[in-house]
């Protein structure tokens, strides 16, 4: 399994700002994914982040507005700049750990979310 | 592109069945199905493969129709702690994973 760590859990900040979110694993990975969470809703994947590469953006998400960092195998950050009240939402990061079952699809492993308000 | 789920919302006493689809208007590969409680992270529940492989859940059943692009999820017998909103994930790319509508699930005694 993999043990997922995020900071910060929650945070209420103002339109206009930007916030960095961190997401820690107690392993090495090779693909960490973002997620976003809007109350009462399905998650809608942002962007997969590969160590050593750009990350790759799902459609309707862009790097100026969510840019993302992998600097090393167990570490990604996710910025969600110039904030406006519709960037409410819940953030996720998850990982699928390598060699996790036979081969193929396996299960992602998900952080416990950064919870954030934008007034 | 995005899974829908049916229903979108259940109520059950302990002890009785429930039944949640996923139906794709894409071709399925696979189908993961995960639950999330409320204010917590999803967890995984089961994967089902294209040729009828599935890993995961003992305790928690599932079908995956490939012809008709569908998988279901069965609860049998539930229990309180089932109660929460389950997703079907269906990948669409190397290991990423596009959810479905959901399905919040509750359990009374």
């Amino acid at each position: 399994s993999a043990v997922i760590s995020q900071k910060p859990s929650r945070d209420i900040c103002q339109r206009g700002t930007s916030l960095t979110i961190q997401c820690q694993v107690d392993s090495q990975v090779t693909m960490m994914f973002w997620y976003r969470q809007q109350p009462g809703q399905s998650l809608t994947l942002i962007a997969t982040a590969n160590q050593g590469s750009e990350a790759t953006y799902e459609s309707g998400f862009v790097i100026d507005k969510f840019p993302i960092s992998r600097p090393n195998l167990t570490f990604s950050t996710l910025t969600v700049s110039n904030m406006s009240p519709e960037d409410s939402s819940i953030y996720l990061c998850s990982v699928e750990p390598p060699g996790f079952g036979a081969g193929g699809p396996d299960e992602q492993f998900f952080g416990p979310g950064t919870r954030l308000t934008v007034l | 592109q995005q899974p829908v789920q049916s229903p979108q919302a259940v109520i059950l006493r302990e002890g009785e069945d429930a039944v949640i689809n996923c139906s794709s208007s894409k071709a399925l590969y696979s189908v993961h199905w995960y639950r999330q409680k409320h204010g917590e992270a999803p967890v995984f529940l089961m994967i089902l493969l294209k040729g009828g492989e599935q890993k995961g859940h003992d305790k928690i059943s599932a079908s995956f129709n490939e012809k008709k692009q569908q998988s279901s999820l069965y609860l049998t017998a539930s229990q309180l702690s089932y109660s929460g909103t389950y997703f079907c994930g269906t990948e669409i790319g190397t290991d990423k994973l596009i959810f479905g509508t959901g399905t919040r699930l509750q359990v009374f005694p």
